[in-house]
């Protein structure tokens, strides 16, 4: 059974281009979530998405979009890159409580991938 | 604004010792809270959650206490070991709709077991 995989791994850019991430949940989960990690840093919450849609969204500006498909991986996309996006983007998985769209439960986190912005 | 803090200074226990670390939040009455590890470069691991409800939960050598009115949670390694050198990280989760999703996170106590 696979865990949460996330691609690329690493990824290098430049200010104002566009990146877009990738997270496929574990096996059995419905719900994804996506933080951001500085250095020396907690995740921060970015938004989470179940049913393909974003159901909750933290304190980050509208360059930061995502989209889930039916199979329930999911892409993070950052536009117009700032060297304060430079960070470890990480995805986490869960299943909601059923008929709630809320999950309690425990998050399984992928490796992460780690941006770089020059 | 909700806020959580953790130990910011790395903690450095010798090896058999019990490790505590703290986690605590303000402005924020959440339904849950967890504790996760994350080794460098690597993605968080979940160890424990618990409720608002609950005072105490145990697994393995982990225990977790929850003191809502203190507003703290203790996390707890008995027996500890160098292979449990860490950093560890406490997230709260909230009671509404909204905000049982939208995990906070503190930043991370550094645990660095000596033999």
């Amino acid at each position: 059974d696979a865990g949460v995989t996330q691609s690329p791994t690493h990824l290098i850019k430049t200010r104002g281009q566009q990146v877009t991430l990738r997270c496929s949940p574990k096996s059995g989960h419905d719900t994804v979530s996506w933080y951001q990690q500085a250095l020396g840093q907690g995740p921060q919450f970015i938004f989470q998405y179940y049913e393909e849609e974003e159901r909750q969204r933290g304190n980050f500006p509208d360059r930061f979009s995502g989209h889930q498909f039916p199979n329930y991986s999911s892409e993070l996309n950052v536009n117009a890159l700032l060297l304060g996006d430079s960070a470890l983007y990480l995805c986490a998985s869960s299943f909601a409580l059923a008929g709630l769209g809320v999950s309690y439960n425990e998050q399984f986190f992928g490796p992460g991938t780690r941006l770089t912005v020059l | 604004s909700q806020k959580i803090e953790q130990n910011s200074e790395a903690l450095n226990i010798q090896e058999g010792k019990t490790a505590t670390l703290t986690c605590n939040y303000t402005n924020y009455s959440p339904a849950y809270l967890q504790w996760y590890r994350q080794d460098p470069g690597r993605g968080p691991v979940f160890l424990l959650l618990i409720r608002e409800n609950e005072k105490e939960k145990r697994k393995e050598r982990l225990k977790v206490t929850f003191d809502t009115t203190l507003k703290q949670s203790l996390f707890h390694i008995t027996a500890s070991q160098p292979a449990d050198s860490a950093t560890y990280l406490c997230a709260l989760g909230g009671k509404s709709y909204s905000s049982a999703s939208k995990i906070i996170f503190g930043s991370g106590t550094r645990l660095s077991i000596r033999p």
